[in-house]
Parts: structure tokens; C-alpha cells; sequence
């Protein structure tokens, strides 16, 4: 069966500092691969999403980037975070693009 | 521009039914996505439309109308375990998902 794996869990950051959350993917080839951010008590913003090793796409302008180094790894990171950067950072993979998502338990980024 | 529009809160009663609605407005269409979330948690997906009608599995089901721009997701035999934020979810002619903004359901005893 497939599997999400996304860490840590929870992360306090000082503002200024780097940041690398990685997600890997089991059980599955080629999946299509995507970064969200949620705000406390809102929707999902979708940051970055990748179809192939090497291929992303950016959603939104801001202070973060993503690699897909391998097949099943994607990796959101910043040189320098925000306080604005602070948020709730859920990695995803489905077999169709956008349809039938499953969602890694997400990384809670406080940054101070 | 391109929108989804629910209700942000809807309330309940265990045991109950209820519905929650989800209208939008996007360049195209290729289906309805619904998710649950608890909260601190990620969403699950739930169910899937892309054509016209009700889709059921268990006690959740969920209607699609392409000529109204309108679908919605009924829970039934509500539970307590059901209180969460549910989303819709829409694949546009760009094939890109725009999600809405989520209805909190509350559950009262």
C-alpha cells in the first residue's frame, strides 16, 4: 500500500533562519506531488505541485522554493524565513493530477 | 476570477442529517473534489464527482448540478466523530484544483 511521510511534525524557527521540510512518497511511481500552506482556520494555498523528478511549479511568488531530487521526495526550503512564512505545511501525492489527494499529517512552522 | 463559495460554519444535531453546499465559479470544470479535516490534522479525501447525480458511499454522499455550478456533500446518522472542516474542491479547464475556503461542521449531543 502507499504511504506519506512528512517531517517534523511541529518546527520553531527564528526569523532569518533556513528551512528544509522533506516528504517521500512509498509504494507508488511517479506520483504527482504537491506543497500547501494552511493558515490557521482557513483553505489550502497551493505553493508548489511536481509531475516528474526535476519538474516544479511555482503557484505562488514568495520566499520558499521546492526540488524533487528523486521520484518519490520532494523537499519545500527557504534561505531566510518570515514571520509571515509561519503556517501549517501539508505535502500531497495522487496518481491523477489533482484528483484523489492524500495528504502527508503536515508540519506546523512557527517561526519567531 | 475564480471562486468556490460555502458556508463557514453550519451546526448540527448527533444523528441528524446535514448538508453542506458548495457553489463555484471557475474558467471550466472537471469535477467536484470533497476532503474532511479535523483539527491539527490533514484532510482525507471523501469523494469525487465529475458527472451529474449522487455518489454514495456510506453514510456521506455527494451531488453534483454542472448547469447550476453547484454540488454538495450530505452527511447522514450523524456522528460525533464527524465534526470537522469540510472543503470542496474544483479541477478547472487548466486542470488545476481551487479549493474553497471550508465549512466548519459542528456537532451538538
Amino acid at each position: 500500500s502507499q504511504t506519506i511521510h512528512q517531517w517534523p511534525a511541529t518546527l520553531v524557527q527564528p526569523v532569518g533562519s533556513p528551512l528544509s521540510l522533506e516528504c517521500t512518497v512509498e509504494g507508488t511511481s511517479n506520483p504527482n506531488l504537491y506543497w500547501y500552506r494552511q493558515a490557521a482556520g482557513r483553505g489550502l494555498q497551493l505553493l508548489f505541485y511536481s509531475v516528474g523528478i526535476g519538474q516544479i511549479s511555482s503557484e505562488v511568488p514568495q520566499n520558499l522554493s521546492a526540488s524533487r531530487p528523486q521520484d518519490r521526495q520532494f523537499i519545500l526550503s527557504s534561505k531566510k524565513l518570515l514571520l509571515s512564512d509561519s503556517g501549517f505545511y501539508l505535502c500531497a501525492w495522487s496518481v491523477r493530477q489533482n484528483y484523489g489527494y492524500t495528504f502527508g499529517s503536515g508540519t506546523r512552522l512557527t517561526v519567531v | 476570477g475564480q471562486s468556490l463559495e460555502q458556508p463557514s460554519e453550519v451546526t448540527a444535531v448527533e444523528g441528524a442529517i446535514v448538508q453542506i453546499n458548495c457553489t463555484y465559479q471557475t474558467s471550466g470544470f472537471y469535477g467536484l473534489s470533497w476532503y474532511q479535516q479535523h483539527d491539527g490534522g490533514a484532510p482525507t479525501f471523501l469523494s469525487y464527482n465529475a458527472l451529474d447525480g449522487l455518489e454514495e458511499t456510506g453514510r456521506f454522499s455527494s451531488f453534483l448540478s454542472r448547469s447550476d455550478s453547484y454540488g454538495y456533500l450530505l452527511l447522514q446518522e450523524l456522528q460525533m466523530k464527524d465534526s470537522a472542516s469540510y472543503f470542496c474542491a474544483v479541477v478547472d479547464s487548466n486542470y488545476q484544483l481551487i479549493w474553497g475556503a471550508g465549512t466548519k461542521l459542528i456537532i451538538k449531543p
